[in-house]
Order: structure tokens, then sequence, then C-alpha cells
């Protein structure tokens, strides 16, 4: 089955700065990645998704990657502020009814 | 006017017993999850279902199985709990196909003594 590592498990950035989280996933067949913002006691919502036919995409202060070859995704958010710190997750998922297979997580930590 | 619902939003129960969360969209999605979300924050997949067919994540016990009256509806339901199984399980729901953004209800924050 398909399996997704998540770097770093935590990250801490001054307010203002750029923050870059990193995922590879296993299984070639996979074609859809989102990722996921969860804010303490909340449910995981969606900031940007990716899908394999798409190299980049952006979303104001939000950016994600992906290289289909390395088997990698990134996600970029730039001019953090302090409502950007959660968790964030990346995840990964075929075709079909699969459900999504999720990276363990990056605590983001924004410093004032 | 509710996307993704699932009630309760905590159940404290012991060991052994049964209990049931219910998972209810109004999307007019068809194709819904569950996802269990440990202590440590890690989220995995437990069942994935359409009107096609049931996914099922081979490390889930066969105590727990998934129950869908209709295309709206996902319950979930476990039998004999084990300490093991305290987490927040999170319904979620989909577009078929694959590739679509998944809505997630709530959570249920599930505790056994």
């Amino acid at each position: 089955g398909e399996n997704v590592e998540q770097h770093p498990s935590t990250l801490s950035v001054q307010e203002g700065d750029s923050a870059v989280i990193k995922c590879t996933y296993s299984d070639s067949a996979s074609n859809y990645f989102p990722w996921y913002k969860q804010e303490l006691g909340k449910r995981p919502q969606l900031i940007i998704d990716i899908r394999s036919n798409v190299g980049e995409k952006k979303d104001q202060r939000i950016a994600v990657t992906l290289n289909k070859t390395a088997k990698h995704f990134s996600l970029h958010i730039t001019e953090t502020q302090p409502e950007d710190s959660a968790v964030y997750f990346c995840a990964a998922q075929g075709g079909g009814a699969d459900g999504l297979t999720f990276g363990k997580g990056t605590h983001l930590i924004i410093q004032p | 006017d509710t996307a993704v619902s699932q009630t309760p939003k905590y159940l404290v129960t012991q060991m052994g017993n049964d209990k049931s969360i219910k998972c209810e969209q109004n999307l007019g999605h068809d194709t819904m999850y569950w996802y269990k979300q440990d202590s440590k924050k890690f989220l995995k997949i437990m069942f994935s279902y359409n009107n096609k067919e049931l996914i099922i994540n081979e490390t889930v016990p066969n105590r727990f199985s998934p129950k869908s009256p209709d295309k709206a509806h996902l319950n979930l339901h476990i039998n004999s709990l084990e300490l093991g199984d305290s987490a927040v399980y999170f319904c979620a729901s989909s577009q078929s196909g694959g590739r679509y953004e998944q809505y997630f209800g709530p959570g249920t924050r599930l505790t056994v003594t």
C-alpha cells in the first residue's frame, strides 16, 4: 500500500518568514495530493491540493509543488502569520474509492 | 447547514461494550470514509465506501464495521471495545472517483475505560 513520509515533525519560524514542509510517497499510482491544516481540537481542513498533471499550484500565501518522478511534494507558506500555527498534514490518494494516506503531520509554530 | 456531522461528539464507555458512531453528510457525495486519529495525532484510513465497493484497511480489526443505510449516512459500529480503541474518529465524504476534496466531520472522541 501507499506510504507517506513527512518532514519535519516540528517547525518553528519567525512571523513573516517562510515555512516549507516536505513529503514523499511510495505508490506511483497515487495522483492526488492534498494538504490539510488541523487546529487543536478541530477537524482537518483542506488548504490546498494538487493533482498529478500539475507541477505547481499557488493560492495567495500558500503554494504546493509536485515532482512525480522523484515522488515528492512540498508545501510552502510565505509571510507566515500567528494564525498559521497548527498541525499540517500531507496526504496521497490513488483513484477509485481509496481513502487518503496521511503523513504523520508537522506542528508549525509561528514565533512572534 | 453543516456539511458533515457526527454524533456523539464525546463517547466514554467501558471495555467490552458495543457502541456506534453516526455520520451524515448533506453534500450529495457518494463516497464516505472513516479515519482514526490516535493520541500521537496520526490520521489513518479505516474504511472507504461508496455504493459500489467497501475498501477496508487491512489493519482494522473485524470488531469495527461500517453500516450505510443510504448514501448520506455511514455509521461505525464497534464491538467488544478495547483500551486501544480510544482515539478521535473522523467521518469524511467526497465525490466519487478519488482526486476530490474530502470534507471532514467534527470528530468523535472515544474514551474506553
